[in-house]
């Protein structure tokens, strides 16, 4: 079955920076996009950007332009996420999602990891 | 200020149909599919309905999902307790040239 499973919960000082991972399985890892989305303590969902796992491109939200990074590394089928310059408002579950190419839905995700910015 | 946008919370009986409404502009869900999102207290967010009215397999048919225009809604008839979660409508926007959620639903089975 198709599963994500993302690395373990962070905590980081302002100005820092942080890695998630998110490790899949069950699928051609190649054949789909990956995606990550944000969510703040009770808040609502944010999308983050995206990366073709097969050709690497990526596209990000304008919002977090300059301070995402999305990469993959296709022999393992992980996809990570780099976010720098942390500030407190960057204190959320994050999440990495699976997205058929060519279509809009995320169709399964990852179990979500918190990332706690506080000096 | 969410892009998409949805009532903060709905709530009905068991048994009872809810609907919640999503609304958008022609940068996104007029040009674009929707796509709704359920999550349960505490999970991660699970793909409910695809391509506006699309069951991913395993959802019941309890719930659908339809668009008009710039707007779309989901129902959900037969409400039943375990469907107390959040819900979210999603779509691309060509303007933000990325994908853009609704705030959320709280949905309270009362």
């Amino acid at each position: 079955q198709v599963q994500l499973v993302q690395s373990g919960a962070e905590v980081r000082k302002p100005g820092a920076s942080v890695r998630v991972s998110c490790e899949a399985s069950g699928y051609s890892f190649t054949s789909y996009a990956i995606h990550w989305v944000r969510q703040a303590p009770g808040r609502g969902l944010e999308w983050m950007g995206w990366i073709t796992a097969g050709n690497g491109d990526t596209k990000y939200s304008q919002k977090f332009q300059g301070r995402v990074t999305i990469t993959r590394d296709t022999s393992a089928s992980i996809a990570y996420m780099d976010l720098s310059g942390l500030r407190s408002e960057d204190t959320a579950v994050y999440y990495c999602a699976r997205n058929p190419l060519g279509t809009t839905e995320l169709d399964n995700w990852g179990q979500g990891t918190l990332v706690t910015v506080s000096s | 200020q969410s892009v998409l946008t949805q009532p903060p919370s709905a709530s009905g009986t068991p048994g009872q149909r809810v609907t919640i409404s999503c609304s958008g502009s022609s940068s996104n869900i007029g040009s674009y599919t929707v796509n709704w999102y359920q999550q349960l207290p505490g999970t991660a967010p699970k793909l409910l309905i695809y391509s506006d009215n699309q069951r991913p397999s395993g959802v019941p048919d309890r719930f659908s999902g339809s668009k008009s225009g710039t707007s779309a809604s989901l129902a959900i008839s037969g409400l039943q307790s375990e469907d107390e979660a959040d819900y979210y409508c999603a779509a691309w926007d060509d303007s933000l040239n990325g994908v853009v959620f609704g705030g959320g639903t709280k949905l309270t089975v009362l």
